[in-house]
């Protein structure tokens, strides 16, 4: 079946630009993840759905970081004012039920603040 | 604070040789580890797992070693091939609750496998 997908793959965005990420995840998956990977890093975790419900943000880094799954399948992660150290790959991961250990991550989106 | 530590940014061995990948680990609540494959524009692709109940996870040619008193864990892919020239990410689990087993990742090693 089809994987995980992202999109856009690339945006580049002008610094103050709000943008909007779109995730994708495995169909019947019930738990999907935010990662932001800066280079020459690891990803680093954002925040997770279980269905619709949002249970845990930490990871967010600021209040301009806000993301949705409001039907529990496609979820959005919007920027708001970017900023350029916002620029990194944001990784999208869903896993089958909760407590699945096994993320199946999207191709990720390269955010480019100018 | 890096709770998972890559410390070898990149590897290279040659084709037919065993590659040996590192990873330490400092959070005593993490119960899951993973391996990850990342080649260049795509996302990390899961390889194998161990949980901490166990000291060694076989699959194919890949192995993964835990020392829990350590806290280390490695990877072992025997015999390497040029296909798996990647990044690789050591990666930790623990649960954080509302059933969150959000996974916590090292910087990743580049293994090169010469032909």
């Amino acid at each position: 079946g089809a994987g995980v997908s992202q999109s856009p793959r690339y945006k580049v965005a002008k610094r103050g630009q709000d943008v909007a990420l779109r995730c994708d995840p495995i169909s019947g998956h019930v738990s999907l993840f935010w990662y932001q990977q800066a280079l020459g890093q690891g990803p680093e975790f954002l925040t997770y759905f279980q269905n619709e419900a949002q249970l845990d943000k930490s990871g967010l880094p600021s209040d301009r970081f806000f993301a949705e799954r409001p039907e529990g399948s496609v979820s959005t992660l919007k920027i708001q004012r970017t900023q350029q150290e916002d620029s990194a790959v944001y990784l999208c991961a869903s896993s089958l039920f909760p407590g699945s250990y096994e993320q199946y991550f999207g191709p990720g989106t390269r955010l480019t603040v100018t | 604070d890096q709770q998972v530590k890559q410390n070898s940014p990149s590897l290279s061995v040659q084709e037919g040789r065993i590659s040996i990948l590192n990873c330490d680990y400092t959070n005593s609540m993490f119960d899951y580890f993973l391996w990850y494959k990342k080649y260049p524009a795509e996302g990390p692709t899961f390889l194998i797992s161990i949980s901490s109940i166990k000291d060694k996870n076989e699959d194919g040619r890949f192995t993964v070693f835990l020392n829990k008193s350590a806290k280390h864990l490695s990877l072992h892919i025997v015999p390497s091939q040029p296909g798996d020239s990647a990044v690789y990410f050591c990666a930790a689990s623990a649960f954080s609750g509302g059933s969150n087993y959000k996974l916590t990742f090292g910087k990743g090693t580049l293994l090169t496998v010469n032909p």
